[in-house]
């Protein structure tokens, strides 16, 4: 069955990095889009990015745009995400999930933002 | 990218219907037939309940179902059930990105 698990959260001062991953298991990676979703700890999901099968056609909310890099490793069955210039307002549960019409989800890995 | 309006609650007594409306514009909603429904329980990942409009994934009960008209999708919960009381949310495709609604918190009385 589709298993998608993601890690690399954790506990990051504001204007640091992180990188998420995701690996994916139970169906043919290369073959579809993946996307990040996030979502702030009582609030609603917010769609953060996507990535085509091959790795083109990527696009991003504009609250992320030029700070985080969605990429993937269709070797590895991963996806990833790079957040830089985090801001508190980035605190949330990053999933990753199947494309094109977020069929699967993965469990999530927090990230939280603070001084 | 504004996220898609939806009604902050909904409820119904088990047995009876719900429908839940998710409002976007003619870039989103009203230019594609990518609305997706997912039902998502206290501390877990959101579920798909419905794609691509209409479409149900294997697995989920045929209570579930889906319609657009026009810039408004909506999700329709038959004979609701105590397991059905969860947070909804739709997304839709909007030409290169997606966006999300506002989520509705379905309440069985």
């Amino acid at each position: 069955q589709v298993q998608l698990v993601e890690s690399g959260g954790g506990v990051v001062q504001p204007g640091r990095s992180l990188r998420l991953s995701c690996a994916a298991s139970g169906f043919t990676f290369s073959s579809y889009g993946m996307h990040w979703v996030r979502q702030a700890p009582g609030k609603g999901l917010e769609w953060v990015a996507v990535i085509g099968f091959d790795g083109s056609h990527i696009y991003y909310a504009d609250s992320v745009k030029g700070r985080f890099t969605i990429s993937r490793d269709n070797s590895k069955n991963t996806v990833f995400v790079q957040l830089n210039s985090l801001r508190v307002e980035d605190t949330a549960v990053y999933y990753c999930a199947k494309g094109p019409s977020f069929e699967h989800w993965g469990q999530g890995t927090l990230v939280t933002v603070s001084a | 990218q504004s996220a898609l309006t939806q009604p902050p609650s909904a409820s119904g007594s088990p047995g009876q219907s719900v429908t839940i409306s998710c409002t976007g514009t003619s870039s989103d909603v009203g230019g594609y037939d990518y609305v997706s429904w997912f039902q998502q329980l206290p501390g877990k990942a959101p579920k798909v309940m419905i794609y691509e409009v209409t479409k149900r994934p294997s697995g989920v009960p045929d209570r579930f179902s889906g319609s657009k008209s026009g810039n408004t999708a909506s999700l329709t919960v038959s004979g609701l059930q105590a397991e059905d009381e969860a947070d909804y949310y739709c997304s839709s495709y909007a030409g290169s990105n997606y966006v999300f609604g506002t989520g509705t918190k379905v309440t069985v009385l």
